[in-house]
């Protein structure tokens, strides 16, 4: 069984840097072509996808976001982390750590599943 | 504004079929063969309903499906039940090796 949870300061003052933390179990993100990504979603709104590390360390960044993620891997801890900087009120959003599964012969993509339980990061002086 | 429009919201009553449109305006999405639902209840993390347009993942009721004609991709539920009242969002991947959701559609049953 596949686990995500994610943890991190859950209160942040406009201009800080913050650093989530998902910690997961269930799998290797040493396996081939397995990515663990994030997602937020500000209090009533859409989702909106961010980064996700693959397997070989390969990263992609949401292109309206890359200039204030790094997204990094400690395999050995089973964590991986993504780091924020300058947040701002806007950035209030529960962050969902996910899981992408190994590409099949002929998949393009799978979707995220499963989803961490997400946590609340409010951005407030 | 994002690459994938959702109507805001859609009705239905028990054991009536509802469909939920998706429709790409962006040509990030090419070919849009990698359309993913999830569906997300009040308060939880969503869940991965469909993907690569038609795919259940193991232990997804057979009432939902996923279809696509030209731009836009479709989720149908069929027999509503009050469990499937939710927030609907769908996702594509990129031809930049991104991913970009829908503005998500409320479903009330």
């Amino acid at each position: 069984q596949i686990t995500l949870n994610e943890s991190g300061p859950t209160l942040v003052k406009p201009t800080q840097t913050v650093t989530l933390t998902c910690l997961f179990s269930g799998f290797s993100l040493s396996s081939d072509e397995v990515g663990v990504g994030w997602i937020r979603q500000p209090p009533g709104k859409a989702l909106e996808w961010l980064a996700l590390i693959y397997w070989d360390d390969d990263k992609v960044y949401s292109p309206s976001l890359k200039n204030r993620l790094t997204i990094a891997k400690a395999t050995s801890q089973n964590q991986i982390v993504l780091i924020m900087t300058n947040m701002e009120p806007v950035d209030t959003a529960t962050y969902y750590c996910v899981y992408r599964r190994a590409l099949l012969f002929g998949e393009g993509d799978v979707g995220f599943d499963p989803w961490g339980q997400g946590i609340l990061v409010t951005v407030s002086s | 504004q994002s690459a994938l429009t959702q109507p805001a919201s859609v009705s239905g009553s028990p054991g009536q079929s509802i469909t939920i449109s998706c429709t790409e305006s962006s040509s990030d999405v090419d070919d849009y063969d990698y359309v993913s639902w999830y569906q997300q209840h009040p308060g939880k993390a969503p869940k991965l309903i469909i993907y690569h347009v038609t795919n259940r993942p193991s232990g997804v009721s057979i009432r939902f499906s996923g279809s696509k004609s030209g731009n836009t991709a479709s989720l149908t539920i069929s027999g509503l039940q009050a469990e499937d009242e939710a927030d609907y969002y769908c996702s594509s991947f990129t031809t930049t090796s991104h991913w970009v959701f829908g503005g998500g559609t409320k479903l009330t049953v």
